[in-house]
């Protein structure tokens, strides 16, 4: 596509539910990445990934946090068991290799209620 | 870790000059971007410094001097569309971002 495509866009589930946010990044970039905007802070970086490989998982704020990439393409970032401090954007980016600048989705605003 | 400060907000006129400054402390240095955001949507590329200097691009202008840790983007001829996030980022390594908390521009007619 010709940009970086999240889905769903708004998301309002019930705490201890399960979520799955999708990143369909620029066609042919292989390095992809997720992070998490809070309200007042700045991105945070969650995970990146090279292909299908998952080199950095650094970011993830704890195990309930899991993100998956197939076909070097679409990656889905899955929340169990969500908890209220969840809430926040979460955006997705892409490059064509990991040093250019990257291109982020509009993101996923997930509430927690 | 990484620390990246800049101001949360700043206010200036439709015509002027803003001056956003960025400085940082990281663990290792690969360039620094500065991204603009408008209110509930993506983040966009507006320019990249890996040494020292000033790069300009039309409006916009940074600079970066890495012996001090800092950084400043510049906004020349303010438009209202001017009005929105300004994310200060350094990239540690080959791929990942530390992001400062953004500052918020509003330009006033």
């Amino acid at each position: 596509g010709a940009g970086v495509s999240q889905s769903p866009s708004n998301k309002v589930t019930e705490k201890g539910k399960d979520v799955e946010l999708r990143c369909d990044p620029i066609s042919g970039h292989t390095a992809l990445y997720w992070y998490r905007q809070s309200l007042g802070q700045g991105l945070e970086f969650l995970i990146y990934f090279q292909g299908n490989s998952a080199p950095d998982k650094s970011g993830l704020p704890s195990d309930r946090f899991s993100a998956e990439r197939t076909g070097g393409s679409v990656s889905t970032l899955t929340i169990q068991r969500t908890q209220q401090e969840d809430s926040a954007v979460y955006l997705c980016a892409s490059t064509e290799v990991s040093n250019q600048p990257q291109h982020f989705g509009d993101g996923t605003r997930l509430s927690i209620l | 870790g990484q620390n990246i400060d800049q101001p949360t907000e700043m206010t200036a006129t439709e015509g002027a000059i803003v001056q956003i400054n960025c400085t940082y402390q990281t663990s290792g240095f690969n360039g620094l971007f500065w991204y603009q955001q408008h209110a509930g949507e993506a983040p966009t590329f507006l320019s990249y410094n890996v040494l020292d200097g000033l790069e300009e691009k039309g409006r916009f202008s940074s600079f970066l001097s890495r012996s001090k840790g800092y950084s400043y983007l510049l906004l020349k001829e303010l438009q209202m569309k001017d009005s929105a996030s300004y994310l200060c980022a350094v990239r540690s390594n080959d791929y990942k971002l530390s992001f400062g908390a953004g500052t918020t521009v509003t330009v006033r007619a």
